[in-house]
């Protein structure tokens, strides 16, 4: 069965630039999460969407960051303009329920790096 | 400047020995726990899950226990394989939608 799928796998871009990250959630998986990971903080949830709304985003750092999902099998996180401190590894997850009984399933992440 | 990242608890073994790592929860009120195993360029991956109602599941060559007195959960890796040298993360959930995850352990299998 497909997993959790993302693209690109990495990014490289110069600062100011818009960013776009993609994510396919396992079919049949109502429960989206976007995160990011750096070595100085560990794995940080950004936003969470449970059949395609949007319930949690206070983890997105900054009005820079927007994520949308327009339908069950795909979602965009966006970084606009991008900079330096957003190099990261970004990880989209999908579950069946919204996590509290039902693991995660995390796609293979995006390396993005801004220059 | 220098700088400083999360400097996680590495713990290595020799191929074929059991692994024991361990992770102590912050939330009383957790009651679903996973493991995650993180491979080098590759998202964390599901291992093993328990709810708080067990105190020990076991799977292929896993087993978590879970002791809820002193909120401390426990992973153990059978006969390991240099196949398991990964980053290895637990992670809790108290109802809803936010799992909170671990910083991790680094194992590293010697062969």
């Amino acid at each position: 069965d497909a997993g959790v799928i993302q693209s690109p796998r990495h990014e490289v871009t110069e600062m100011g630039q818009e960013v776009t990250l993609r994510c396919k959630p396992i079919s049949g998986h109502n429960s989206l999460f976007w995160y990011r990971q750096t070595m100085m903080r560990g794995l940080e949830l950004l936003i969470y969407f449970n059949n395609n709304v949007p319930i949690d985003d206070s983890g997105m750092p900054e009005d820079r960051f927007s994520a949308k999902m327009p339908n069950a099998s795909f979602s965009t996180l966006k970084i606009q303009p991008s900079e330096p401190r957003d190099s990261a590894v970004y990880f989209c997850a999908s579950s069946l329920g919204q996590g509290s009984n039902q693991p995660q399933h995390f796609g293979d992440g995006t390396r993005l790096s801004i220059l | 400047g220098e700088s400083v990242g999360l400097h996680l608890p590495t713990l290595s073994v020799q191929e074929g020995d059991n692994s024991i790592i361990n992770c102590a929860y912050s939330n009383s009120a957790s009651d679903y726990f996973i493991w995650y195993k993180q491979e080098s360029g590759k998202g964390p991956q599901f291992i093993i899950d328990i709810r708080s109602n067990m105190d020990k599941r076991q799977g292929q060559r896993v087993t978590v226990l879970l002791n809820k007195t002193v909120k401390h959960l426990s992973l153990q890796i059978a006969a390991t394989q240099p196949g398991d040298s990964a980053v290895y993360f637990c992670a809790e959930n108290s109802g809803g939608f936010k799992t909170i995850f671990g910083a991790g352990t680094r194992l590293f299998v010697k062969a």
